[in-house]
């Protein structure tokens, strides 16, 4: 697709259940980040995963979070064992490798929205 | 320390008017990229202008202008001309070009464009 994919759009959950979120990012795009989003806040920091290299994992908040991504290709957050506070907008972002000059923007996708009830 | 600073969670224009919103950045790396983005109450982000810690002048874009200070690190977006339309929440992030491509968002700014 011509954009950042990612689904589900919306979902709600039960608490203690686990959820998969995935992202599907621009075709020949290299790196690609997940940011949380809590209403009415900023952007948080979660994964940041670049080509074939180690992934930065710094910002996930806990061990229930986790995320994958194989080469250049779809990712998938996933949430363990989810809490209420773990109700947000998670939204995927995908890049170009910046050359010297830092340029090339992040498309970000239009996020998921989750509720855990 | 925070990579990028908005120190304004809110700010109000008058329609037609121009508004500043300010950022600051911190980094030691010379090659970085300055990037605003407008999220909308949709919620999607839109990428809305860049500058390069190497441009000589300023960018612009449509509306939009960047006025970088690279001495004071800071690097303020002008909307001039505000329209109703330009009521969001806007974020400034940086993107460091040597360490990594990592980006940085500050906390944004809520943009209320009054008629």
């Amino acid at each position: 697709g011509a954009g950042v994919s990612q689904s589900p759009s919306n979902k709600v959950t039960e608490k203690g259940k686990d959820v998969e979120l995935r992202c599907d990012p621009i075709s020949g795009h290299t790196a690609l980040y997940w940011y949380r989003q809590r209403l009415g806040q900023g952007l948080e920091f979660l994964i940041y995963f670049q080509g074939n290299s180690a992934p930065d994992k710094s910002g996930l908040p806990s061990d229930r979070f986790s995320a994958e991504r194989t080469g250049e290709s779809v990712s998938t957050l996933t949430i363990q064992r989810t809490q209420q506070e773990d109700s947000a907008v998670y939204l995927c972002a995908s890049s170009s490798r910046g050359d010297r000059f830092s340029g090339n923007t992040i498309y970000f996708g239009e996020g998921s929205w989750l509720t855990v009830v | 320390a925070q990579k990028i600073t908005q120190t304004q969670p809110g700010m109000f224009v008058q329609e037609k008017e121009a508004v500043t919103l300010d950022c600051t950045y911190d980094t030691s790396d010379p090659s970085y990229g300055l990037f605003w983005y407008k999220q909308p109450s949709s919620g999607e982000m839109i990428f809305l202008i860049y500058q390069g810690s190497y441009d000589q002048q300023n960018a612009t874009e449509g509306r939009y202008s960047l006025n970088f200070q690279k001495a004071r690190k800071s690097a303020n977006l002008v909307i001039s001309a505000s329209q109703l339309g330009d009521s969001a929440m806007y974020f400034c992030a940086m993107r460091e070009g040597n360490t990594g491509n990592q980006f940085y968002f500050g906390t944004g700014t809520s943009l209320t464009v009054i008629p």
